[in-house]
């Protein structure tokens, strides 16, 4: 079965520089979320978007900004990194909208801001 | 807001013996809770789901939990640990009128031989 498909899966960047993360959800799924999971951490909501909408959005730093596409493929643009970004950022999907839907996760992007 | 407490950050076990991982959960509304593993350099796979229907879900590789409303409790069990068990657990709890999950601080599960 289709999965969730984040790109790239791994990132090195140097601090200032931009990012951009990249996720196509399981065909047939109208919503999206991205998480962050730092060292030793548990993921952590960042936004999530329903039908190209945004639909909640969590601890997301005012430097990064994501939106969904009409074929529901969803960008996270990161700009003015910093070291504390170097995270593992969750991707996930799931067929509807509301807290009963199960998220299905992709296999992450590893960010390593130097 | 909703959150989760998972009440133990690591647990070792002898394979072939039984696993117990525990998870409080605290939500204003009827959540709906989540096992999820993540195995090491590896994205979050679902075990399993509860969504008010049964209050005994069974999930992938054996594994079980149970929604008991009384002690706001969703514990994984599983009766025989296998030694590819060995992972990272996460127990979350989506609701109060939100999409968003909230994940809890993990349990790392040891296998030992």
């Amino acid at each position: 079965a289709a999965g969730v498909i984040q790109s790239p899966r791994h990132l090195i960047k140097e601090k200032r520089e931009t990012a951009t993360l990249k996720c196509y959800p399981i065909p047939r799924h109208d919503t999206v979320y991205w998480y962050q999971q730092g060292p030793g951490q548990d993921p952590q909501f960042l936004i999530s978007f329903y039908e190209k909408m945004q639909s909640d959005k969590g601890s997301i730093p005012d430097r990064f900004s994501a939106q969904q596409f009409s074929d529901y493929h969803s960008e996270l643009n990161m700009s003015s990194l910093e070291l504390g970004d170097s995270a593992l950022y969750f991707c996930a999907s799931s067929p509807g909208f509301g807290y009963q839907e199960t998220q299905y996760f992709g296999p992450g992007t590893r960010l390593l801001v130097l | 807001a909703q959150s989760v407490t998972q009440l133990d950050s690591h647990v070792s076990v002898s394979e072939g013996t039984p696993v117990l991982l525990r998870c409080n959960y605290s939500s204003s509304y009827s959540p709906s809770l989540f096992w999820y593993v993540q195995h090491p350099n590896k994205g979050l796979q679902l075990l399993l789901k509860y969504t008010s229907a049964a209050t005994l879900v069974k999930g992938i590789n054996g594994f079980e939990a149970e929604f008991k409303k009384s002690e706001t409790s969703f514990h994984l069990t599983k009766p025989s640990a296998h030694m590819s068990d060995a992972a990272e657990y996460f127990c979350v709890v989506s609701g109060d009128n939100n999409n968003d999950m909230r994940f809890g601080a993990g349990t790392r599960l040891t296998v030992k031989p």
